[in-house]
């Protein structure tokens, strides 16, 4: 069974400032991980996914992340926050032999002008 | 591209009423996903169908019923509604394999009183 942590249920900005978002798992098999964004109103929408090929992942609107195997962790990093990336975040593991995907808890980010 | 449609995008149910939530996609997806979305909980999975023709419970199916009405509809139906089941809930579709991303549509907001 896979499991994610999401730590931090809120994190706050400024605009221009580095964005870090910390995601740690637990999968008994090799992972896939994935980064959903979600804005108000809306579905989720995926920024990237990792599926074991290169360990930096970059995705969308400027955003990438590192898979750590040693950490067990999935962090995703933006080097430069803009007003638009105000949404709630979610990291999500699956696993080859598994079909539940296994969301966290959800990040939401304010920025700051 | 319409991608997922989910059908209604707001109810009011009172305790003890039934109702169906549709759910279509239109691009050719495999696998089909009933999601609820609870503050601080992220994404709990209800049900889910691998393929026509199959469905299996997922983490929080007591409650529910879904049918997998043909490739392109998954409904779920709520037999007899209970306030605990106010939630935010989503269909996603998925084209195959647990490495491809999942497409939301945009929710149904119930609420049971």
């Amino acid at each position: 069974a896979q499991s994610v942590t999401q730590l931090g249920s809120h994190v706050s900005v400024s605009e221009g400032a580095l964005v870090l978002l910390r995601c740690n798992y637990s999968s008994s098999v090799p992972p896939y991980l994935f980064w959903y964004v979600q804005y108000p109103n809306q579905g989720l929408q995926l920024l990237l996914k990792y599926t074991s090929a290169a360990t930096l992942v970059k995705g969308i609107n400027g955003f990438e992340a590192e898979f750590k195997k040693s950490e067990t962790s999935f962090h995703l990093t933006k080097p430069s926050a803009h007003m638009s990336d105000a949404a709630e975040y979610f990291c999500a593991v699956s696993a080859s032999n598994d079909y539940k995907l296994s969301f966290g808890a959800g990040t939401t980010v304010t920025v700051r002008a | 591209n319409a991608g997922v449609t989910q059908t209604p995008k707001f109810q009011v149910l009172k305790t003890g009423q039934s109702m169906t939530l549709q759910c279509a996609q239109d691009m050719n997806h495999n696998s089909m996903y009933w999601y609820r979305q609870d503050p601080g909980m992220g994404l709990r999975l209800i049900y889910y169908s691998a393929s026509e023709g199959t469905t299996d419970k997922g983490e929080v199916p007591n409650g529910y019923n879904v049918s997998r009405l043909n490739k392109r509809e998954f409904s779920l139906r709520l037999e007899s509604a209970a306030p605990s089941q106010t939630s935010v809930y989503f269909c996603a579709s998925q084209r195959a394999g647990m490495d491809s991303p999942l497409h939301f549509g945009n929710g149904t907001r119930l609420t049971v009183t």
